[in-house]
C-alpha cells in the first residue's frame, strides 16, 4: 500500500467555523507533512512532524493547528480562517525525514474560505 | 537563501518532440534533488531523484535528469514525449541544511499536443 489518502476532498467553511483535515498513511513512514499549494504555485510546506512529534513549523498561522496522534495519522485542525486561507492542502509522508527521502502525496482537500 | 527556479512556466510540445525542462537552484550545503509530476486530476508523485553517484539519472516513463553541480543545474528531459506527458512538473531541492525541508520551483506546465 502505497497510498496517502486525504478528507475531505473539498471543505468549504466560514471563517467562524471550525473544522478539521485528515491525512493517513500505512506505509510505515514515521515523517508526515502539512503543505499548502495555492493556484498555479508549487506546495509550500507548513509542518513536519517526525516520529509523532513536531519537528518543523514554518511560522504558520496559530488559526492552523496540527496533530499527530498516531504513526499513521495527521490531522490539520482549522479554526477562524482567512478568505486568503483558501488552496489546496497537501498531506505527504516519508520514511523519516532526511533529505533523501521520496515524499508520497495525497491528492489533496481543496479549502474554500468564505 | 535557498530557492529553486524553473525556466519555462508554459511548454507546448507536439508528440514526439524533445522535452528539455530547466532548473536551477541555490543552496549552500549538499543537496538532493528531485523531479516530481502532477498529472490532471492526479497527486503529485516522484519522477526521479539524484542524491549521488552517477550525475545522469533515470526516472519512471523515459525521463532522466543530469546533475551539473558546476552549473547548479538539474535538467529534465526526454527524447520523445507523448500526449500522456501532458502534466506539471516541479523541481525541488532538499539538504541537510534548513531541517531537512523539500523547497519547490514554481513548476512548469506542460502540454504535449496529439
Amino acid at each position: 500500500d502505497t497510498e496517502v489518502t486525504q478528507t475531505p476532498k473539498h471543505l468549504v467553511m466560514g471563517m467562524t467555523n471550525k473544522k478539521s483535515l485528515k491525512c493517513e498513511q500505512h506505509m510505515g513512514h514515521r515523517a508526515m507533512y502539512w503543505y499548502k499549494q495555492k493556484a498555479k504555485k508549487p506546495p509550500e510546506l507548513m509542518f513536519v512532524y517526525s516520529y509523532e512529534k513536531l519537528s518543523i513549523n514554518e511560522s504558520v498561522p496559530s488559526r492552523f493547528s496540527p496533530e499527530c496522534p498516531n504513526s499513521s495519522l495527521l490531522n490539520l485542525h482549522l479554526h477562524a480562517l482567512q478568505p486568503e486561507d483558501s488552496a489546496l492542502y497537501l498531506c505527504a509522508s516519508s520514511l523519516q525525514v532526511i533529505s533523501t527521502d521520496t515524499q508520497y502525496f495525497g491528492p489533496g482537500t481543496r479549502l474554500t474560505v468564505l | 537563501a535557498q530557492s529553486v527556479s524553473q525556466h519555462n512556466h508554459h511548454v507546448i510540445l507536439s508528440e514526439a518532440a524533445s522535452l528539455e525542462l530547466g532548473c536551477n537552484y541555490s543552496y549552500g550545503g549538499t543537496v538532493n534533488l528531485f523531479w516530481y509530476v502532477q498529472y490532471p486530476g492526479q497527486h503529485l508523485q516522484l519522477l526521479l531523484k539524484y542524491f549521488s553517484g552517477d550525475p545522469l539519472v533515470k526516472g519512471i516513463k523515459g525521463f532522466e535528469a543530469e546533475f551539473i553541480k558546476s552549473k547548479f543545474s538539474f535538467n529534465l528531459r526526454k527524447p520523445s514525449v507523448q500526449w500522456s506527458d501532458t502534466a506539471e512538473y516541479f523541481c525541488a531541492v532538499a539538504g541537510n541544511t534548513g531541517g531537512f525541508k523539500t523547497i519547490f520551483g514554481a513548476g512548469t506546465r506542460l502540454f504535449v499536443k496529439a
